[in-house]
């Protein structure tokens, strides 16, 4: 089945204590990307990547590092989380950036204390 | 503290009767645009997309018009079930910026039996 696995579901964590939230595609997609969804504010790129070893600035990149060793795993690093991180993340994948459709992953909701 | 933001426009519609979500774009150079579905505590999900160069598409239930000379754009849903009671976002790209995504905040779709 073509999907983006996300994990973990749901993380609380600390402030300062980094994490990583990996996210896989089975499609072969070259184009992946995250978002943030907060309430209000729609989703919001914070990363994306156009192929492997392509990584670029979305919107909102401040606090995150993103790494594209292989073509289908793309996580996503808080090296020092803070609370204003608190928030649902999404991954999608697509094999063209803008022309073809986004596939999601279920999300990682994020808590920050 | 709570963030502020806008709150999501709502669509209240009786089960089988026909759904219009609305959407106004902002750039005219656009020439792909695209319907997703989020319900809750899911990720977002491709209805249909179209390409400037047509003004309507039909899917399964589902009709998209494009109207470019006023830069709106809509989504039908034909005999709305329970099912389709989810957030539905608009997006739009073009060349000109990189075929980055530009996402609406939303409509609230509730069908009530």
């Amino acid at each position: 089945e073509a999907q983006v696995t996300q994990n973990p579901r749901y993380l609380i964590t600390v402030t300062g204590k980094k994490l990583t939230v990996t996210c896989s595609q089975n499609m072969n997609h070259e184009y992946m990307s995250w978002y943030r969804q907060d309430p209000g504010l729609g989703l919001r790129q914070i990363y994306y990547s156009m192929n492997v070893e392509v990584t670029d600035k979305g919107d909102v990149p401040e606090g995150y590092k993103v790494s594209r060793k292989e073509k289908r795993n793309f996580p996503l690093i808080l090296e020092s989380p803070s609370p204003n991180q608190t928030s649902l993340y999404f991954c999608a994948s697509s094999r063209d950036r803008g022309k073809e459709k986004l596939f999601f992953g279920s999300g990682t909701q994020l808590s920050v204390l | 503290g709570e963030s502020v933001g806008l709150h999501l426009p709502t669509l209240s519609v009786q089960e089988g009767d026909n759904s219009i979500i609305n959407c106004a774009y902002s750039n005219s150079a656009s020439d792909y645009f695209i319907w997703y579905k989020q319900e809750s505590g899911k990720g977002p999900q491709f209805i249909i997309d179209i390409r400037s160069n047509m003004d309507k598409r039909q899917g399964q239930r589902v009709t998209v018009l494009l109207n470019k000379t006023v830069k709106h754009l809509s989504l039908q849903i034909a005999a709305t079930q329970p099912g389709d009671s989810a957030v539905y976002f608009c997006a739009e790209n073009n060349a000109g910026n990189n075929r980055k995504l530009i996402w609406g905040l939303g409509t609230s779709l509730a069908v009530n039996p």
